[in-house]
C-alpha cells in the first residue's frame, strides 16, 4: 500500500542552525502538508502546498519556514534559523486532489526535531 | 472557546468493551469529520471519515456525526489491545484543506 515517507525519523540540531525536513508524498497525490506536533499537544496545520504553490498557511509558518518541492518525488519543510521552540514531531502529509473539498490526508510517520 | 474539543482520557477498559470516544466543536462551518489513530511517536493514521449527520460502519469502528449539536462520535466494538492508541478527530471546513485537531484521545484496552 502507498505511504507517505519522511526523512530523517530523527534530528538534533543547535539553536540557530537550518534543517531541512524531507518528505517524499503518495505519487499520484497533488496536494502536500506540513503539521507538527510539540510534545503532549494537539496535531497543527503548518502549511498547504499545491502546483508549487502555498495555498494556505497557518501563524506559525512564519518567514523561517519555507517549502519546496524541488522535484518530481520530494516535499521539503526548511526552518532557516531554529529556536527552541521548534523542537516537536513534524508531519507530512497528502491528498489525491485537495481541490475536491473534504479530500482525506494520509499523514506520514513524522521526523523528531529537537532543537537545543 | 476552543474550535475544537476532545477529553484526552486517558480511558482504560478491559478487552471486548465497547469504547465511545467524543469531540464537540464550536464552528459550523465544519463539513468534513474524520478520526485517526495514533499509536506512540508514529504519524496520525486515518481510521474514518464522513461528511453528513448520521452513522457511517467499518468493521468494528462506528462513526457518528451529530451537525445540530456539534457533536461526533467514534465507537469502537469489541475492543482489543491492539486498539490501545490515542484518537484524533480532525476537522475540515468546506473550502480549505487544513484540518483541525482535537487533542486526542490516549485509549488502553488491557486484556
Amino acid at each position: 500500500e502507498p505511504e507517505v515517507t519522511q526523512t530523517p525519523s530523527h534530528q538534533v540540531t543547535q539553536m540557530g542552525q537550518e534543517v531541512i525536513l524531507r518528505c517524499v508524498p503518495i505519487s499520484n497525490h497533488l496536494y502536500f502538508y506540513w503539521y507538527r506536533q510539540i510534545l503532549g499537544q494537539k496535531v497543527e496545520f503548518l502549511v498547504s502546498f499545491y502546483n508549487n504553490e502555498i495555498s494556505e498557511k497557518s501563524e506559525i509558518f512564519d518567514d523561517q519556514f519555507s517549502v519546496e518541492r524541488p522535484d518530481g518525488s520530494n516535499f521539503t519543510l526548511k526552518i532557516r534559523s531554529t529556536k527552541l521552540e521548534d523542537s516537536a514531531m513534524y508531519f507530512c502529509a497528502s491528498s489525491e486532489d485537495g481541490l475536491a473539498v473534504g479530500e482525506t490526508q494520509y499523514f506520514g510517520p513524522g521526523t523528531r526535531l529537537l532543537v537545543l | 472557546q476552543k474550535e475544537v474539543e476532545q477529553d484526552p482520557g486517558p480511558l482504560s477498559v478491559p478487552e471486548g468493551a465497547i469504547v465511545s470516544l467524543n469531540c464537540t466543536y464550536s464552528n459550523s462551518a465544519f463539513q468534513y469529520f474524520m478520526w485517526y489513530r495514533q499509536y506512540s511517536r508514529k504519524g496520525p493514521e486515518l481510521l474514518m471519515y464522513t461528511y453528513s449527520s448520521g452513522n457511517k460502519e467499518d468493521g468494528r469502528f462506528t462513526a457518528q456525526v451529530d451537525k445540530s449539536s456539534k457533536y461526533i462520535s467514534l465507537f469502537i466494538r469489541d475492543s482489543q489491545p491492539s486498539d490501545s492508541a490515542t484518537y484524533l478527530c480532525a476537522l475540515l471546513s468546506g473550502g480549505y484543506n487544513k484540518l483541525i485537531f482535537g487533542a486526542g484521545t490516549r485509549l488502553a484496552v488491557h486484556p
